[in-house]
């Protein structure tokens, strides 16, 4: 079936250190795969997204690569800030017949910067 | 362009009743998916509407039910409220294949 692993967390980093959080995943063919990110009583926010092989998906400084031969999308940022604490979960969405567009999830990582 | 928006953001119930929570999706979106968030079991695909019709349904017991209507406002139902589904819940609408989450309803059932 389908499944998403993420890196358990929680993650504690200094302000501006380098992240990696780890999402290897499970599916057939060539799912979409996406960052979300969760900020303390919100819902979740598209972080960036890949759709094929080898597409780096980027946005505020955050970045992921999609890698098919490892089945792997981590995310990374080169400088963090207090503001980037939040939860971070990684998902696909599956190649489907019926084009549903449903997400699995991994079960997020979260991560605290301090100052 | 406004985005998701649910109602109500917070609900308090007790055993035994239902519950209809409300996603007006994202202007022009067709696509309405609803997801449970508990801290146990993390993200749990419900279902997924698409032009008024279900197109996917998750692992949930049949107390779960959903709807969309024409204007692509779509509804949840849960009947029989037990403590476990205490949640919060998660309204997303797409157009190609990206979803863009509501802010959820906490549903605490007493």
């Amino acid at each position: 079936g389908n499944s998403v692993t993420q890196m358990e967390g929680p993650v504690t980093l200094s302000e501006e250190a380098f992240l990696t959080i780890n999402c290897t995943y499970t599916a057939t063919g060539y799912p979409s795969l996406f960052w979300y990110v969760q900020y303390p009583g919100e819902g979740l926010q598209l972080l960036l997204k890949a759709t094929k092989a080898d597409d780096k998906g980027s946005n505020k400084g955050f970045e992921a690569t999609y890698r098919k031969e490892t089945t792997s999308f981590h995310l990374e940022k080169g400088s963090v800030q207090v503001s980037d604490s939040a939860v971070y979960f990684c998902a696909l969405s599956p190649i489907t017949q019926g084009g549903s567009e449903k997400l699995v999830f991994g079960k997020g990582t979260k991560l605290t910067v301090n100052p | 362009k406004a985005g998701v928006t649910q109602t109500p953001r917070y609900l308090i119930k007790t055993r035994g009743q239902q519950v209809t929570l409300s996603c007006s999706p994202i202007s022009g979106h067709r696509s309405v998916s609803w997801y449970q968030q508990t801290p146990g079991q993390g993200l749990q695909f419900l279902f997924e509407y698409f032009s008024e019709t279900q197109r996917n349904k998750g692992n949930f017991p049949g107390r779960f039910s959903g709807r969309q209507f024409s204007n692509s406002r779509s509804e949840m139902n849960v009947s029989t409220l037990e403590l476990g589904d205490s949640a919060l819940y998660l309204c997303a609408s797409s157009l190609t294949k990206t979803q863009y989450f509501g802010p959820g309803t906490r549903l605490l059932v007493l």
